[in-house]
């Protein structure tokens, strides 16, 4: 069965804090992101990493950092939360079919709170 | 994503069918996706449709694409309970066919 694992399903921070959110996946995928969830928002997408040590901005990128010094780990440091940082954090996995298209397999998210 | 667009709730009582409907403004999309996510837990992909198609039927879910008017629709015959989610429509475009850019989600509620 494949699996991306997030670390915690619930964290609680103090504002000014440095957050660390850790993403493993089991499926050799090249391809990982995060991405926040919000109510009325969707997915808003943090930033993504196609290979090793790799990073690309997402939409919403301020605020936040990655890390992926191994292929099945991805991190998403938050270098001083703030209280609107308050949400879903989801990360997923995925490669290319061969025919075109792909398909990602998300974790089951964390739900971080900024006090 | 702004790029796509979904209303946010739908009610529909069991053993009827769904309809949910995305908009999205990137003609260069090459696949679109809808994903599901049930309570708690991380999304799933459905099912996907490939620009060039009209229609996809898969069991109990039908796609429906109109490149001209960039519509996308999921259709559910036989709403059960257990449909009941949060369902997402999703665009990958061109040459980046692994980065998806998200609807806001329809949140789809099953009466009994």
């Amino acid at each position: 069965d494949v699996k991306v694992t997030q670390s915690s399903r619930y964290l609680v921070k103090r504002t000014g804090e440095k957050v660390f959110l850790e993403c493993v996946q089991d499926m050799d995928h090249e391809n990982m992101f995060w991405y926040r969830q919000d109510p009325g928002l969707g997915l808003r997408l943090i930033y993504f990493s196609y290979d090793v040590k790799m990073k690309e901005k997402g939409d919403i990128p301020e605020g936040y950092s990655v890390s992926r010094e191994k292929k099945e780990r991805f991190s998403l440091i938050l270098e001083s939360a703030s209280t609107n940082q308050t949400s879903m954090y989801l990360c997923a996995s995925s490669s290319l079919y061969t025919n075109g298209g792909t398909e990602a397999f998300f974790g089951q998210g964390t739900r971080l709170t900024v006090v | 994503g702004e790029d796509v667009e979904q209303s946010l709730f739908l009610s529909v009582r069991e053993g009827d069918s769904s309809v949910i409907n995305c908009t999205y403004t990137d003609s260069s999309s090459t696949y679109l996706y809808w994903y599901k996510q049930e309570p708690g837990a991380g999304l799933q992909l459905l099912t996907y449709i490939f620009s060039n198609m009209d229609m996809k039927q898969d069991q109990r879910l039908t796609v429906l694409l109109n490149k001209k008017d960039k519509h996308l629709s999921l259709r559910i015959a036989d709403t059960q309970t257990g449909d009941s989610a949060i369902y997402f429509c999703a665009e990958s475009m061109g040459s980046n066919d692994y980065k998806l850019s998200f609807g806001a989600g329809t949140t789809v509620t099953v009466r009994a």
